[in-house]
């Protein structure tokens, strides 16, 4: 079955650091992938497209990824804010018209 | 900025009842979702709605679920017959399907409790 594993163990980084987070997934050959930003008791907030043919995406202090063999997407976070604290998602999609299929999501958290 | 609505924020309903979970997605989108997330677990899909009609479904879209776009703004989650383990916080998204795989724009989310 299709699975898609994001470290569900807390990252804790120090201000000014970058943070990576990973997205790696199994049985599942998907046309884009994308990034979601989530603050507790709200919805996901987009962040970052990126399709199978591409291989790096940026936006800002953001960069994300895609590795079609390895099965594995990275999410960077340069030059990490406390603001930056929040859990994201990654979410695969193009299997079926546009649904996603999300991971578990990754809990950031930035220490002044 | 436009933005998805939803209403109402909190539902509470006793195990059996029926519940109606309204949305107002952006003005020009074209494609509807609606999402749940049992509390600690991941974000899961429902039902996407494209042309006044299903476009997909998951296994989770059974028959105590239906959708409806009743006029050209609401977009509505109805569950006929609650369970407790219909408990989630439910997200209604739209996407302007202007391309393939367009970013979706989440709602704020009904949390739903089932007693």
């Amino acid at each position: 079955s299709q699975k898609i594993e994001q470290n569900s163990e807390a990252l804790n980084i120090q201000e000014g650091k970058t943070a990576t987070l990973t997205c790696n997934y199994t049985n599942y050959s998907p046309a884009y992938l994308q990034w979601y930003r989530q603050d507790p008791g709200r919805g996901p907030v987009f962040l970052l497209l990126i399709r199978e043919n591409e291989k790096e995406k940026r936006k800002e202090r953001l960069k994300v990824t895609f590795d079609t063999t390895l099965k594995q997407s990275l999410f960077h976070i340069t030059a990490s804010q406390p603001a930056d604290s929040a859990t994201y998602l990654c979410a695969l999609g193009g299997n079926a018209g546009n649904m996603l299929t999300f991971g578990g999501g990754t809990r950031l958290m930035v220490k002044p | 900025e436009p933005e998805v609505t939803q209403t109402p924020s909190h539902q509470v309903t006793q195990m059996g009842q029926e519940v109606i979970l309204r949305c107002v997605p952006i003005s020009n989108h074209l494609y509807f979702y609606w999402y749940r997330q049992i509390l600690g677990q991941k974000v899961e899909f429902l039902v996407s709605f494209y042309n006044n009609e299903i476009s997909e479904k998951s296994e989770i879209f059974d028959d105590q679920f239906s959708v409806e776009r009743p006029d050209g703004s609401n977009f509505t989650l109805k569950i006929r017959s609650t369970k407790l383990e219909d408990s989630a916080m439910y997200f209604c998204a739209s996407s302007e399907a202007s391309s393939y795989g367009d970013e979706q724009y989440f709602g704020p989310g009904t949390r739903l409790t089932v007693t």
